[in-house]
Parts: structure tokens; C-alpha cells; sequence
């Protein structure tokens, strides 16, 4: 069974940093690209980054581009996410979710670790 | 990357029709396959139900269909159930190989 646990997250003043996990089991981890994806309280999905099944390819959405940083860990079976700098509009639940492969779609996904930025 | 536009509401009675537009343009929707779609539950994580734009994954009801013309994509679900009522997002690859989700429709059955 295809399980994403996510943790690292909880309060953090503007200007700080947190270091998201998202440990993977039962699948081939290195075999998946694998993306994050946040939704702030009550609004909508929001994709955050991509990393490539061996890191070298990696994007990010605009308004995070310079402040957060993806990578993994495959012999650990594990994906994560630097945040620093943070700001009030980050507050959010921050999912990592699987690429299927087929074209660009996300298969399965963690149930989400909460970040809040607030002073 | 702006939100792809989804309507807010979308609402029916059990065993009627419904579709869901997702429009965005040709930097996204409208240039590539790569559309997706996403059922969620209060309180609950995603669930892909469409991939390349009318593919069903394995245990998605055959109720769900997708379709893209142009720029907009659209999520179909037929026969609608009570367990249905969810909110839906459609997702696309874009011509900056980022990807971008829709703002979001929530459907509601009568």
C-alpha cells in the first residue's frame, strides 16, 4: 500500500524557517518524480515544487521561488521541503503527493503537515 | 502562473449530469494533454480522479469523465450520488513546466 506521511510543521514567526519531511512507503520511491502542494484555510490546491525521481530537474511556483528548497533522499525513501523566509501568506497545509508518471498527474497523496506563520 | 478558472458552484440531483468547466489558455490547458482533475472532502487529502485529460484510474467510478476543447476542460459526472458532494479542482502542465490548479468548484447534490 502506497503510503506519504508528511511532518516538521507548526508555528513560525515571519521571517523563520521550517524543514518539511514527507516519508514514502510501498512503492519504488526513486522511481517517482514526487511535487508539494499547499492549501491555506478554506481556499483552493496551490502547487508549490517539483523534483524529478534523481533531483536533477526542479521547479517551483513564483511566489516561493528564492525562499523554499526541495530535495529527497532516496536511499531514505524521503522527500522534502526548506522553507525559509517565511511570510503570513504561506500559512497553509503543505501535502507532498506523487507523480504517476503518466502526465503530470499527482496518484497519491500524504494527509498534509500545517505550517502557520504568524507573530 | 494565474489560477485556472473553474466555476464556484456546481450543483444536481441524484442520478442527473453535471459538468464542471476548467478554462485556462494556451500556455496551459490549451497546450498540452497533461490536465488533470482532483475530488476532495472536507477535511480530507485529494483524490485523483482524472489524468491526461479522460483517463480514469484504476477504482474511479466509470461515472467521472473528462474532455478538453481549446483552452477549457471538462470534468463530467453522470448518474450523481450523494457521495458526490465534494469539492473539485482541475489541474494542468504549463509552458513555464510548472503546473497550475484551478480555483476550485464545489458540488453540491440536492
Amino acid at each position: 500500500e502506497v503510503q506519504l506521511v508528511e511532518s516538521g510543521g507548526g508555528l513560525v514567526q515571519p521571517g523563520g524557517s521550517l524543514r518539511l519531511s514527507c516519508s514514502a512507503s510501498g512503492f519504488t520511491f526513486s522511481a517517482h518524480p514526487m511535487n508539494w502542494v499547499r492549501q491555506a484555510p478554506g481556499k483552493g490546491l496551490d502547487w508549490v515544487s517539483y523534483i524529478n525521481n534523481n533531483s536533477d530537474t526542479i521547479y517551483y511556483a513564483d511566489p516561493v521561488k528564492g525562499r523554499f528548497t526541495v530535495s529527497r533522499d532516496n536511499a531514505k525513501n524521503s522527500l522534502y521541503l526548506q522553507l525559509n523566509n517565511l511570510r503570513a501568506e504561506d500559512t497553509a497545509l503543505y501535502y507532498c503527493a506523487r507523480d504517476g508518471g503518466r502526465g503530470g498527474e499527482n496518484d497519491y497523496w500524504g494527509q498534509g503537515t500545517l505550517v502557520t506563520v504568524s507573530s | 502562473q494565474s489560477a485556472l478558472t473553474q466555476p464556484a458552484s456546481v450543483s444536481g440531483s441524484p442520478g442527473q449530469s453535471i459538468t464542471i468547466s476548467c478554462t485556462g489558455t494556451s500556455s496551459d490547458v490549451g497546450g498540452y494533454n497533461y490536465v488533470s482533475w482532483y475530488q476532495q472532502h472536507p477535511g480530507k487529502a485529494p483524490k485523483l480522479m482524472i489524468y491526461v485529460v479522460s483517463n480514469r484510474p484504476s477504482g474511479v467510478s466509470d461515472r467521472f469523465s473528462g474532455s478538453k476543447s481549446g483552452n477549457t476542460a471538462s470534468l463530467t459526472i453522470s448518474g450523481l450520488q450523494a457521495e458526490d458532494e465534494a469539492d473539485y479542482y482541475c489541474n494542468s502542465f504549463t509552458s513555464s513546466n510548472t503546473h497550475v490548479f484551478g480555483t476550485g468548484t464545489k458540488v453540491t447534490v440536492l
